[in-house]
């Protein structure tokens, strides 16, 4: 396990319909995040998980997106109803908690979303 | 206001320089702070984790200063290899364990 892998790394898709991304964090992180990020903007916040559980989602993650650690390994990220607003970059990142403290995050590569 | 804010940039500087970024955050229970880099169409990468005594990694200097809610990082001697983002980054521990980035700013070092 050599770091945070994204797939697909490019998708494009057509307004409207639906597209699922997954990642997989570093193995022994319980952290993950999602991320949005678009063309001269830092990475926006969408949700994080501790373990299996999702606690918090940011306020940009309409009903249309939907994110799941079933087993608190991997995790999908789900947009239904795609539209031209949602083509971005979506980065998945893990870092581990502890009573330590917490490690940096670390990034998979992204998936880059068009949508025509 | 934003949860973290950053001067955008870009600074456009020559090789050898020194050059100094601020980042502002929001939350006065923010725990953690680090700075990142990023390179064009590239995943973020930790650059160097932010201490309350202040801490250097070579020719990069990150500072904290908690009362007035503001970052710093320095980098001295500017190589061309340093243009990239740099983005700031606090993890709040209000409550819930969120990593907030900023929008980055720019550095171009020229020849």
């Amino acid at each position: 396990d050599t770091g945070v892998s994204q797939n697909p790394r490019h998708k494009i898709t057509k307004r409207g319909q639906n597209v699922t991304f997954r990642c997989d964090p570093i193995s022994e992180h319980n952290r993950l995040y999602w991320y949005r990020q678009t063309l001269g903007q830092g990475p926006e916040f969408l949700t994080y998980f501790q373990n299996e559980a999702q606690l918090e989602k940011s306020r940009l993650l309409s009903d249309r997106f939907s994110a799941e650690r079933p087993k608190g390994s991997f995790s999908t990220l789900e947009i239904q109803r795609t539209e031209q607003g949602d083509s971005a970059m979506y980065l998945c990142a893990s870092s581990h908690d502890s009573q330590k403290g917490q490690t940096e995050a670390f990034f998979g590569q992204g998936t880059r979303l068009t949508v025509v | 206001r934003k949860e973290v804010e950053q001067d955008p940039g870009p600074f456009n500087v020559p090789e050898g320089a020194t050059v100094a970024f601020n980042c502002t955050y929001s939350n006065s229970a923010s725990q953690s702070f680090f700075w990142y880099r990023q390179d064009c169409r590239k995943e973020p990468k930790l650059l160097m984790s932010v201490y309350s005594s202040g801490n250097e990694d070579g020719r990069f200097t990150a500072q904290l200063n908690r009362a007035s809610q503001y970052i710093s990082l320095l980098i001295r001697d500017s190589k061309l290899s340093d243009s990239a983002t740099y983005l700031c980054v606090v993890i709040e521990g209000t409550g819930g364990f969120k990593t907030i980035f900023g929008a980055g700013t720019r550095l171009f070092v020229k020849a």
